[in-house]
């Protein structure tokens, strides 16, 4: 069992278009990052949220961490080829920490 | 500054051979780990250090895996004998810190290995 839910597992969506991509638990933890994988490529950070209910902004990007400090979703506007990749949430728990990764989000934006 | 650097890129050898992968991490990072992570799955920890103490390992197949860091800095994955569904992207990862909250985790390329 994944400590880390993502959903959807894939997500095709044409240029232009919005998304939103979900990490849920049943665990609290310290913090959750959001990775960025590319293929043949290690995964790159993209944020880090800490706070319950903290919202951060990276350009089209949003990342929202669950009151409960549970969940966390990114949600991206305008899709663009470049968003293409696997994308991953990962969190230390709160009671150890190990650093566990979700199965991730396969999106791919099509021009 | 130089992010964490893995050798090789890839590896291909035939199952019931060793194998072994290297890390070096970025400059100052006590924590150091080690994942796997097969096609199209998130990555699943192997083994974390912090400084030169394996402080994690329950999930390394400890008959056929070990790891090593010595003087705290950079580390070796091995495997012997190598089986088939060994095959994966081993990912090395660094960070700043001893059992931090926040344990932000900077990869390195990873090392693709084929076994057949």
């Amino acid at each position: 069992t994944q400590l880390l839910e993502q959903s959807p597992q894939f997500l095709s969506i044409q240029e232009g278009e919005n998304l939103t991509v979900y990490c849920n638990s049943s665990s609290v933890f310290s913090s959750l990052q959001w990775y960025r994988q590319e293929p043949g490529e290690g995964p790159v950070l993209l944020v880090t949220v800490v706070t319950g209910g903290e919202v951060k902004k990276l350009k089209r990007l949003t990342f929202q961490f669950g009151d409960a400090r549970k969940d966390s979703s990114l949600h991206i506007t305008a899709a663009q080829p470049g968003d293409t990749g696997l994308y991953l949430c990962a969190g230390p728990r709160s009671n150890d920490y190990k650093l566990s990764f979700g199965a991730g989000t396969t999106v791919t934006v099509r021009a | 500054e130089a992010g964490v650097v893995q050798s090789p890129r890839y590896k291909i050898i035939e199952k019931k051979q060793p194998v072994a992968f290297w890390c070096n991490p970025i400059s100052g990072h006590n924590t150091l780990y080690w994942y796997r992570q097969n096609l199209g799955q998130g990555p699943e920890l192997l083994i974390r250090y912090e400084n030169e103490e394996a402080v994690d390992d329950s999930q390394l197949p400890k008959d056929r895996f070990s790891a090593e860091r010595l003087k705290g800095v950079d580390s070796t994955l091995k495997i012997q004998p190598a089986e088939l569904g060994d095959s994966a992207v081993y990912l090395c990862a660094s960070s700043f810190g001893l059992g931090g909250s926040t344990s932000e985790a900077f990869f390195g390329q990873g090392t693709r290995l084929t076994v057949v």
